[in-house]
């Protein structure tokens, strides 16, 4: 059974615009979630974190919603550029191990 | 900081032959490493946590005989591909835990830092 998903295998959004990555996760329990960026034959980059006590967290272009109460987590990237196209990764932690989601691939079209 | 590196970026072996794949973390101590799969648009698997100078914790399903895994120092994590076939070929990335050693103060907390990643074709 898949804890945590990424419902969108896909997300295409014009330069400039807001691009918003979507997570649900199942496991209550899970106390910390990550988001990753992925380029192709790379390991994932950390861009952004939340703790499960909180509901949002902003740096810069990227912000992080939580909504414990539907399981449900966004990442807001505004306004969009061109080399944030890459693959967007949500991650939960449990047990001191990370639940990967299968992955949303950002295009940002110029 | 906070860099954790692969090596080899890329391997391609004949099938039947063992590979061995280092995970170093270059300029912090992790206690604990993680080894993961990534088939081809899915996501990265998890498939054991390697704990320095103990034995790793495989994940269900991963065979502990096939992938042997040692972290015989803190910077230092190996996985060895055992008697290799086609149907292991994938990219296998490590990741590190920084155990708090390398100064690095986080605004918003990275649980782990990856690596570059290996593919690991088998003939």
């Amino acid at each position: 059974d898949q804890q945590v998903k990424q419902n969108s295998p896909s997300l295409s959004v014009q330069e400039g615009r807001i691009s918003i990555l979507n997570c649900d996760y199942t496991n209550s329990m899970f106390d910390y979630f990550l988001w990753y960026k992925k380029y192709p034959a790379e390991g994932p980059t950390f861009l952004i974190s939340i703790s499960s006590i909180k509901d949002k967290n902003e740096d810069g272009r990227f912000t992080v919603f939580l909504n414990k109460s539907a399981k449900h987590l966004s990442l807001h990237i505004v306004p969009s550029q061109p080399g944030d196209s890459a693959v967007y990764f949500c991650a939960a932690r449990g047990s001191e191990k990370l639940v990967f989601g299968k992955g949303t691939k950002l295009t940002v079209n110029p | 900081g906070a860099v954790v590196s692969q090596h080899p970026s890329w391997v391609i072996c004949k099938s039947g032959t063992s590979v061995k794949i280092e995970c170093r973390s270059l300029d912090f101590q992790a206690t604990t490493m993680f080894w993961y799969r990534q088939f081809p648009k899915q996501s990265l698997m998890l498939m054991a946590t390697s704990n320095e100078g103990s034995k790793a914790t495989y994940e269900q399903g991963v065979e502990k005989d096939k992938f042997l895994i040692n972290h015989a120092s803190l910077t230092l994590s190996t996985l060895t591909v055992t008697s290799a076939h086609p149907e292991d070929s994938s990219f296998y990335i490590c990741s590190a835990r920084d155990d708090g050693t390398s100064g690095l103060v986080f605004w918003s907390y990275n649980e782990q830092f990856f690596g570059p990643g290996t593919r690991l074709t088998v003939l």
